[in-house]
């Protein structure tokens, strides 16, 4: 149980194009979602927390414009770059929490976006 | 504002030897939760194990255990019988009730030597 799938695994988008991840809670309900960024061998950053129904709440010095991250139903999140630039290029993973034991979050497998 | 300090940045193990990992964290929050997260080369993280901070008991999973020292605010992971499968980043991470949030350490690579 408590699976969480992201898509795609891997995206590559020319710059200036917008890409969507999506992250989907499998068998369970998620209340809140997370979005996180990682550069290679550095650690999880957390993007936002988004809650099912309302608007993301975004963490100091990401540009919500940029990350539109909509959590449109109880099993969907998605995260959109947009106008990507090669600076965006990164790893991004989601989790979800509610699936299980209180306050565990459950990981996607992380998305690869490389922006040329 | 919580932080949390992972001052190893890699390790490495014999296989069947034991290792530990260590994590130090800073809040004034009294609720809080800790984890350690695995990440292998897959990048898929994987939860190892983790500790409410009203439990005085240190967790236990297998061959992984923690030592948990709240008054020094360290959470150190002990990896017995280390296995090569157990080679990965290692994450520690906190949780407090009152913030909703997860905050990770730098992480830690560990390889394990056959």
């Amino acid at each position: 149980g408590a699976v969480v799938s992201q898509h795609p695994s891997r995206v590559i988008c020319k710059s200036g194009t917008s890409v969507k991840i999506e992250c989907r809670s499998l068998d369970f309900q998620a209340t809140t979602m997370f979005w996180y960024r990682q550069f290679p061998k550095k650690s999880l950053m957390l993007m936002a927390t988004s809650n099912e129904g309302s608007k993301a709440t975004y963490e100091q010095g990401v540009e919500k414009d940029k990350f539109l991250i909509n959590h449109a139903s109880l099993t969907l999140s998605t995260l959109t770059v947009t106008s990507a630039h090669p600076e965006d290029s990164s790893f991004y993973i989601c989790s979800a929490d509610g699936g299980g034991r209180i306050n565990e979050q459950y990981f996607g497998p992380g998305t690869r976006l490389t922006v040329t | 504002a919580q932080t949390v300090t992972q001052s190893q940045p890699e390790m490495s193990v014999q296989e069947a030897e034991t290792v530990t990992l260590s994590c130090t964290y800073d809040t004034s929050e009294n609720n809080y939760y800790l984890f350690w997260y695995k990440q292998p080369p897959s990048r898929q993280m994987i939860l190892v194990i983790r500790q409410e901070a009203y439990k005085q008991q240190n967790a236990t999973e297998n061959r992984f255990s923690v030592n948990f020292q709240k008054a020094a605010k360290s959470f150190s992971l002990k990896i017995s019988d280390s296995q090569l499968g157990d080679t990965a980043m290692y994450f520690c991470a906190f949780y407090a009730s009152g913030t909703y949030k997860y905050i990770f350490g730098t992480g830690t690579r560990l390889k394990v030597l056959a």
